[in-house]
C-alpha cells in the first residue's frame, strides 16, 4: 500500500520555528502536497513539490527528497492562527491524480 | 465568486434512510472528488471523477454511489448499507497540470 507517515501533534512556540516530517513508501507517488486544516473547517492548500528540493513561499516552506521517501513543512515565526492540523499527501498522477493523506499532525502554538 | 459550495453543512441520517449530500463548483474544473474524514484521522478517498459521466471507486467505496451528470455536479450517496456514516465528507475539485486539489467546507453527517 501507499503508507504515509506523519507525527501525531507538535507543540511550539509563538515565534518560534517547527518542522512537520512526513515519510512514505518511495514508489508510485509524483508528487507531495502540504494543506492546513483548521478544526472543523476544509483543508487550504500550502505547497505543492514535484521535485527534490526546498519551496519557500513566506513563512512556510516545504522540502522533498525523493529517493529518501521524505518531506517536512516549516513554519517559521509561528503565530497563533498557525494553530491547526497539517496534512501530508501524495499524488498519484496514473491514477486519476488521486490524493492519499496522512493522518495529519496537529500543531499547538502556545504564547 | 468562484468557489465549491457543499450543503447541507449538518445531516441527519436515520436508520435504513439513503441521504445525498451536494457538491457544486463554478470553478471550471474536470475533476471532482469525495472524502471521509474520521475525528482525528486524515482524509480517505471514497469516489472521484475526472469527466463527465465517468468515476471510480477510490479506497472506501463500499456502501456509497456518485453520479457526474454535469460538471458543475458531482453529488454523493450516502446509502443504508453504509453502517458507519458518521464523519465530516470533504469535497473537492481540481484542474490543470498541478491538479491542486480545493475543497469545499464539508457536510457533517451524524446518524439519528
Amino acid at each position: 500500500g501507499q503508507n504515509i507517515d506523519q507525527p501525531t501533534e507538535m507543540t511550539a512556540t509563538e515565534g518560534a520555528i517547527v518542522q512537520i516530517n512526513c515519510t512514505y513508501q518511495t514508489s508510485g507517488f509524483n508528487g507531495l502536497f502540504w494543506y492546513q486544516q483548521h478544526a472543523g473547517e476544509a483543508p487550504t492548500f500550502l505547497s505543492y513539490n514535484v521535485l527534490d528540493g526546498l519551496e519557500e513561499k513566506g513563512r512556510f516552506s516545504s522540502f522533498l527528497s525523493r529517493s529518501k521517501g521524505y518531506s517536512y513543512l516549516l513554519l517559521k515565526e509561528l503565530q497563533m492562527k498557525d494553530s491547526a492540523s497539517y496534512l501530508c499527501a501524495g499524488v498519484i498522477k496514473a491514477a486519476g491524480n488521486k490524493l492519499t493523506f496522512g493522518g495529519g499532525t496537529r500543531v499547538l502554538v502556545k504564547p | 465568486d468562484g468557489g465549491i459550495t457543499q450543503s447541507p453543512k449538518y445531516l441527519f441520517r436515520k436508520e435504513g434512510q439513503n441521504v445525498t449530500l451536494s457538491c457544486e463548483q463554478n470553478l471550471n474544473h474536470d475533476a471532482m472528488y469525495w472524502y471521509r474524514q474520521d475525528p482525528g484521522q486524515g482524509l480517505r478517498l471514497i469516489y472521484y471523477s475526472q469527466i463527465v459521466n465517468d468515476f471510480q471507486k477510490g479506497d472506501i467505496a463500499e456502501g456509497y454511489s456518485v453520479s457526474r451528470e454535469k460538471k458543475e455536479s458531482f453529488p454523493l450517496t450516502v446509502t443504508s448499507a453504509q453502517k458507519n456514516p458518521t464523519a465530516f465528507y470533504l469535497c473537492a475539485s481540481s484542474t490543470g497540470d498541478k491538479n491542486i486539489q480545493y475543497f469545499g467546507a464539508g457536510t457533517r453527517l451524524s446518524v439519528l
